[in-house]
């Protein structure tokens, strides 16, 4: 099963800004909509931006997402040390008529 | 307050089965489409399965087909995933997760806090 691609690692320091990109293809982030999940550690992963720029209550609006074409992006503004947690995008895909993951983004905080 | 609560995980030897469960509450179970997801230690997230709210339409993983069948209880508010021919690598956390309403399948949210499986001899 193929994945969306993002960079392994991101890092910055506290208040600054940082964007982690997703890449994919038009069957899955080109159609469909894209999700952000964080995953802090020994945590289950839990859904930060979802339906590509939609914030779930709870979640600070320092998180933003947003969609073009067959890529996606994560923001995360006024970076916070709880804010660091692997990350990962998911979207659907229609060809292979299934979930796919990016293979996530350890995002450290300096 | 939605809650997915796994169990069944533990360490089976190679070429055996088990059965991981997943019982939900605090929404209308049978009007959702659920999710297994799993993740080996150490990796990312890989998906395994998800059905649908009547579990009359199921999509898996390519790499899983034959081998891992995900089905639900809507009686029971419970939903399965029957692995087979268990393999070392199928070592992973298993979470189950909700997806949206109706024919919807794309979300997974909120998710389970997961059971370990753990295969070696």
């Amino acid at each position: 099963q193929s994945v969306l691609t993002q960079p392994p690692s991101a890092s910055g320091t506290p208040g600054q800004r940082v964007t982690i990109s997703c890449s994919g293809s038009s069957s899955n982030i080109g159609n469909n909509f894209v999700y952000w999940y964080q995953q802090l550690p020994g945590t289950a992963p839990k859904v930060v931006i979802y339906r590509s720029n939609q914030r779930p209550s709870g979640v600070p609006d320092r998180f933003s997402g947003s969609q073009s074409g067959t890529s996606a992006s994560l923001a995360i503004s006024g970076l916070r040390s709880e804010d660091e947690a692997d990350y990962y995008c998911a979207a659907w895909d229609d060809s292979l008529s299934g979930v796919l993951f990016g293979g996530g983004t350890k995002l450290t905080v300096l | 307050q939605v809650q997915l609560v796994e169990s069944g995980g533990g360490v089976v030897q190679p070429g055996r089965s088990l059965r991981l469960s997943c019982s939900a509450s605090g929404f209308p179970f049978s009007n959702f489409a659920l999710h297994w997801v799993r993740q080996a230690p150490g990796k990312g997230l890989e998906w395994v399965a998800v059905t649908s709210y009547d579990g009359r339409t199921k999509y898996y993983a390519d790499s899983l087909k034959g081998r891992f069948t995900i089905s639900r209880d809507n009686s029971k508010n419970t939903l399965y995933l029957q692995m087979n021919n268990l393999r070392p690598e199928d070592t992973a956390i298993y979470y189950c997760a909700k997806s949206c309403g109706g024919d919807c399948y794309w979300e997974l949210d909120p998710w389970g806090q997961g059971t370990l499986v753990i295969v070696s001899s």
